[in-house]
């Protein structure tokens, strides 16, 4: 079993649609969860980061982490085209190196 | 805003060749990673430095692989002998603390 687990999509979806973006884990000492956006031929950009369980808003983005299933989501919503990218999950242990998931590629057709 | 510069942004070289990759880091910022990024599959971990040494390397990072951090400003990573399998993005993050790492747009390694 991969210890990130991430379905690459891609995912499409009209203009304004709320999108739904999950990743599950294996290792249970991952404590940092992040979300990370990618555009082609781009580094990875921090969209959210969370720690512990729980939810985190950050205008249209809301991050959701349950630590009991090992599942992480990201939900954007009234999505816009320029939200088409890739979008990554990521995390870690405490000072450990971050284990990304594949990546999700997003398009958001208007 | 502050950002990882990276350079340069596309570089060939021929396998058995070495290569340097040169990144700046955000100035304040303490811990120092490359990540690869082979096209078309996920982001990997290559290693991490913190207080001038290697914290943390992956399966990956072998002898051919080495990083440096030669004047306070710069952080290197050098590949000995390129293999065409080496040919990836490789990105340059830093991070100020264990989380929201900052990355560089990368560069394209193309090993011919």
């Amino acid at each position: 079993q991969k210890e990130v687990e991430q379905d690459p999509g891609p995912l499409s979806v009209p203009e304004g649609a709320i999108v739904s973006l999950n990743c599950t884990y294996s290792n249970s000492a991952f404590q940092y969860f992040m979300w990370y956006r990618q555009y082609s031929r781009k580094g990875p950009e921090l969209l959210m980061y969370t720690y512990s369980s729980g939810n985190k808003e950050d205008g249209r983005f809301t991050a959701q982490v349950d630590k009991s299933s090992k599942y992480i989501s990201l939900f954007i919503r009234d999505s816009q085209p320029s939200d088409s990218a890739t979008y990554l999950c990521a995390m870690r242990e405490n000072n450990n190196d971050m284990r990304f998931g594949a990546g999700t590629r997003l398009t958001v057709k208007p | 805003e502050p950002e990882v510069t990276q350079t340069p942004s596309h570089q060939v070289t021929q396998m058995g060749q070495e290569v340097i990759l040169r990144c700046v880091p955000i100035s304040n910022h303490l811990y120092f990673y490359w990540y690869r990024q082979i096209l078309g599959q996920k982001v990997e971990f290559l290693v991490s430095f913190y207080n001038n040494e290697i914290s943390e390397k992956s399966e990956i990072f072998d002898d051919q692989f080495s990083v440096e951090r030669p004047d306070g400003s710069n952080f290197t990573l050098k590949i000995r002998s390129t293999k065409l399998e080496d040919s990836a993005m490789y990105f340059c993050a830093s991070s100020e603390e264990a989380y929201g790492y900052t990355f560089g747009s990368g560069t394209r390694l193309t090993v011919v």
